[in-house]
């Protein structure tokens, strides 16, 4: 039963440099989301889909993108990683509708020198 | 614009004591409202969640929490903390429409139980 597995865990960067960060899903869930954690910063949106084909950007956007060509996989982009981008980051995925449970991933700490 | 926040960034309670952790949300409708854990290293882990119904909901881990629309707020209790309640707690509102439901996030309370 893996659930949200992210992969890597860790990673270092150098600026400029570009990446993926991948999330894979096997709980066939439509809705799935990608999250910055910084201290005392709580956990902010950064892009999300309700499904493949759909994407859709959230709160802090920049800097990143995604796409859904399956409902297993929802990739992140870093296109040029910045300083600013080291963060842990988070997937998630969960059914379609507000008052469903959010699963996450473990996470990625991704550093950027 | 819809909003979380958790008034205290970190909280430091003695093992079995009581425990109270404050969450305040800024929403026009009737909001869905989750309370989540992160332990270190790990990922986040649904502790419990309310949209309807009785106001006083019951999680997992003995956790509880009321939800009282006249205050805005839905603050997370326990009754007697254990050492394995040290993590890092996240209080959430749903919002948005149909499928594009979003999950905005407070800024987390830190509890870390004293021996």
């Amino acid at each position: 039963n893996a659930g949200v597995t992210q992969t890597p865990k860790f990673q270092v960067l150098k600026t400029g440099q570009s990446m993926t960060l991948q999330c894979a899903q096997d709980m066939n869930h439509e809705y799935m989301s990608w999250y910055r954690q910084d201290p005392g910063m709580g956990l902010r949106l950064i892009h999300y889909s309700v499904g493949a084909g759909i994407t859709d950007q959230g709160e802090v956007p920049n800097g990143y993108n995604v796409s859904r060509s399956t409902t297993e996989d929802f990739p992140l982009r870093l296109l040029s990683a910045a300083p600013s981008q080291t963060s842990v980051y988070f997937c998630a995925s969960r059914v379609v509708g507000m008052n469903t449970e959010a699963f996450f991933g473990q996470g990625t700490r991704l550093t950027v020198v | 614009a819809q909003s979380v926040t958790q008034p205290d960034i970190h909280i430091t309670v003695s093992e079995g004591a009581s425990l109270e952790l404050r969450c305040n949300y800024s929403y026009g409708a009737t909001p869905y409202l989750f309370w989540y854990v992160q332990s270190p290293g790990q990922g986040l882990q649904l502790l419990l969640k309310y949209f309807s119904g009785d106001t006083l909901v019951q999680g997992i881990k003995g956790f509880e929490a009321e939800f009282k629309r006249s205050q805005s707020s839905f603050n997370l209790r326990k009754p007697s903390v254990h050492w394995s309640d040290a993590a890092e707690y996240f209080c959430a509102v749903g919002h948005g429409s149909g499928n594009t439901g979003k999950l905005i996030f407070g800024q987390g309370t830190t509890l870390q139980v004293k021996p």
